[in-house]
């Protein structure tokens, strides 16, 4: 149980468009997905908070015009890398808690190579 | 306050040794400590998780033991293996935020 899947795997995009990412919990509800970003080698950064209905809440320094989020049902969250540029290539994490629980299951990933 | 501190950076074990992965954290209103295990290319998978009120946690190979007073935890791997090298991730939270803040991970390297 508790399954997060990510879609795609990894994408390759030219420098100025932009890529979505979707987040999907399979067999649960998930009122609450959070999105992170994890560069080579170092610890998972949060961006963004989103819940279910909501506007996504961002972290610090992160560029809500940029990474935009929409979570539209208990089951769905998406992020979208909007003017891709080089220095946005990451690895993109999402994982999703369960409704009233702490524990959060995280999705196997996204690579983004911004050329 | 927000900050977990993770130590060691990296660890090299010999296979059937014990690897122990030891975290910080200042935070009082912490109150649920997960281990995530990351393999290359792949997301976090959760491993163990404990919650203050208890000392230890046990699950097969893997013991969390918390230490409130102190305000640290530790991941024990028993008779490790070399399907055990990956980062290990600690992790803190509270009920009121749910977001998770992570230590800066510790990669495990075990020799056959």
């Amino acid at each position: 149980g508790a399954v997060v899947s990510q879609h795609p795997s990894w994408v390759i995009c030219k420098s100025g468009t932009s890529v979505k990412i979707e987040c999907r919990s399979l067999d649960f509800q998930a009122t609450t997905m959070f999105w992170y970003r994890q560069f080579p080698k170092q610890s998972l950064m949060l961006m963004a908070t989103s819940n279910e209905g909501s506007k996504a809440t961002y972290e610090q320094g992160v560029e809500k015009d940029k990474f935009l989020i929409n979570h539209a049902s208990l089951t769905l969250s998406t992020l979208t890398v909007t003017s891709a540029h080089p220095e946005d290539s990451s690895f993109y994490i999402c994982s999703a808690s369960l409704i009233r629980a702490n524990t959060q299951y995280f999705g196997p990933g996204t690579r983004l190579t911004v050329l | 306050q927000q900050q977990v501190k993770q130590s060691p950076q990296s660890l090299i074990v010999q296979k059937g040794g014990i690897s122990i992965i030891n975290c910080a954290y200042e935070n009082t209103a912490f109150d649920y400590f997960p281990w995530y295990q990351q393999f290359p290319g792949k997301g976090p998978a959760l491993l163990i998780a404990i919650r203050p009120d208890v000392s230890e946690k046990k699950e097969g190979r893997f013991t969390i033991s918390f230490n409130k007073s102190a305000k640290q935890f530790s991941l024990h791997i028993m008779d490790s293996q070399p399907g055990d090298s990956a980062t290990y991730f600690c992790a803190a939270t509270s009920g009121n935020t749910g977001k998770l803040i992570f230590g800066q991970g510790t990669t495990l390297q075990v020799k056959p």
